[in-house]
């Protein structure tokens, strides 16, 4: 079975903080695909970036990057310079290619970023 | 470009009373579609998904059905809410194989 963990609930910085939101993923496949989506107060789920379980290269857009490491099936994500308009849940999701056409979410962690 | 419509964007209903959220999606053909809840708990728990018309699958049995009656169109019922419906609704699409889920703007429901 394919499982999503992201053990941090709630983190809170202070403005300008780096701040690193941790992803530990379980599956059987070999090919799978990671995920991140926002999800800001207003309540819409913001897709931000996918990842093929072939590509571990890191990934930087603008202050966001991401860490993936298939040795500890992990899936980080590190805003730099955080700011307030960052506050929001962050979710970390996996499909693979069993069959099954359903993407498996983690249970979010919110972010607080405070001025 | 694609776009998915839901709505309503909030909605109070009584205890008992029917319900029917709608979805759709315009600019793609043959979407996967999907429903997820999210309770006051944050975490997204997915409902139905279909991969065609008249396709449904149930991940969680309960008092809610859906139905993809059209190619783009999903739609979440109820025949009587429970008090536990209450939630906010999330419809979604993909392309298929391993392509990103897009979201709607969800619906808020609060069963009183």
């Amino acid at each position: 079975a394919q499982k999503v963990t992201q053990a941090q609930t709630e983190i809170s910085v202070v403005e300008k903080e780096d701040v690193t939101l941790d992803c530990v993923y379980e599956t059987r496949d070999t090919t799978y695909y990671l995920f991140w989506y926002k999800q800001p107060p207003s309540g819409e789920l913001v897709f931000l970036i996918r990842r093929n379980s072939f590509d571990e290269q890191n990934e930087i857009s603008g202050r966001y990057s991401w860490n993936f490491q298939k040795s500890t099936s992990s899936f980080n994500f590190t805003i730099t310079a955080s700011q307030v308009v960052d506050s929001a849940v962050y979710f970390c999701a996996l499909s693979g290619l069993g069959g099954s056409e359903k993407l498996v979410f983690g249970k979010g962690t919110k972010l607080t970023v405070n001025p | 470009s694609q776009t998915i419509h839901q709505w309503p964007a909030t909605l109070v209903q009584p205890v008992g009373s029917p319900l029917s959220l709608e979805c759709t999606v315009e600019g793609t053909s043959n979407p996967n579609l999907y429903w997820y809840r999210q309770a006051a708990g944050r975490g997204l728990q997915l409902l139905f998904y279909s991969v065609g018309i008249g396709q449904i699958s149930s991940e969680v049995p309960q008092n809610l059905s859906a139905s993809r009656p059209q190619d783009r169109q999903f739609i979440l019922s109820s025949k009587k809410l429970l008090l536990s419906d209450s939630g906010f609704y999330l419809c979604a699409w993909r392309a298929g194989g391993n392509s990103p889920l897009h979201f709607g703007n969800g619906t808020r429901l609060t069963v009183t």
